[in-house]
């Protein structure tokens, strides 16, 4: 089990809505990853957030956004929900440095009807 | 970018057996590749990493192995048990840069 915990584990919203996934990182990590994952898919990269500030963006539109508060936990925000954004939401934390694991929590399942 | 391939997508074995997954990256400069296993319902577990100044690594039953002329790596897992059953993914970093994840290999470890 690692320290990393997610909230909800589950919702469902509908279609243009907006929906706020939240992540506590694991105690001594600085870095928070936030990644999609499609059924029966390896998970994409969405951003990254160290020091409260974005520092890495996958290939998401901006409707995608994000913070990280100086506890380190952070917040995953999409607006204007589509049926493709169903999928499960998994946060990562880490320490930052070079080639540092990365431990994630159990993921929020969002569908969007 | 980086692109990781992996296989195969699904492997049967006896339980006792071994099971070799094997993926490939495209960045020569990625140097961090981690194993993750995930069960249905949870979030991927860090089960083995290795880093590109290393040729192989072990823990237990777990071993992996960089080939970085080939740029490929692969995970070994001896003496399988049933609760060995899961989706395994590969994935490889450059430097702070993000994860990118392999699509995955269910395996099923029949009695």
């Amino acid at each position: 089990e690692t320290g990393v915990t997610q909230s909800p584990t589950h919702l469902i919203k509908t279609r243009g809505q907006q929906v706020t996934l939240r992540c506590s990182s694991q105690s001594g990590h600085n870095t928070v990853s936030w990644y999609q994952q499609a059924l029966g898919q390896g998970p994409q990269f969405i951003f990254q957030y160290y020091r409260e500030e974005e520092n890495g963006r996958g290939n998401f539109p901006p409707r995608f956004s994000g913070l990280q508060f100086p506890n380190y936990s952070s917040e995953l925000n999409v607006n204007a929900l589509e049926l493709d954004d169903s999928a499960l939401y998994l946060c990562a934390s880490s320490f930052s440095g070079l080639n540092t694991e990365a431990f994630f929590g159990q993921g929020t399942r969002l569908t969007v009807v | 970018g980086e692109n990781v391939e992996q296989h195969p997508s699904t492997l049967s074995v006896q339980e006792g057996d071994s099971a070799v997954i094997k993926c490939t990256y495209s960045d020569s400069a990625s140097n961090y590749f981690p194993w993750y296993k995930q069960e249905l319902g949870k979030g991927p577990q860090l089960i083995i990493d290795i880093r590109s100044n290393v040729g192989e690594k072990k823990d237990q039953r777990i071993a992996v192995t960089l080939n970085k002329t080939a740029k490929h790596f692969s995970l070994h897992i001896t003496e399988t048990q049933p609760e060995d059953s899961a989706v395994y993914f590969c994935a490889a970093r450059t430097g702070f840069q993000k994860l990118v994840f392999g699509t995955g290999t269910r395996l099923l470890v029949s009695p």
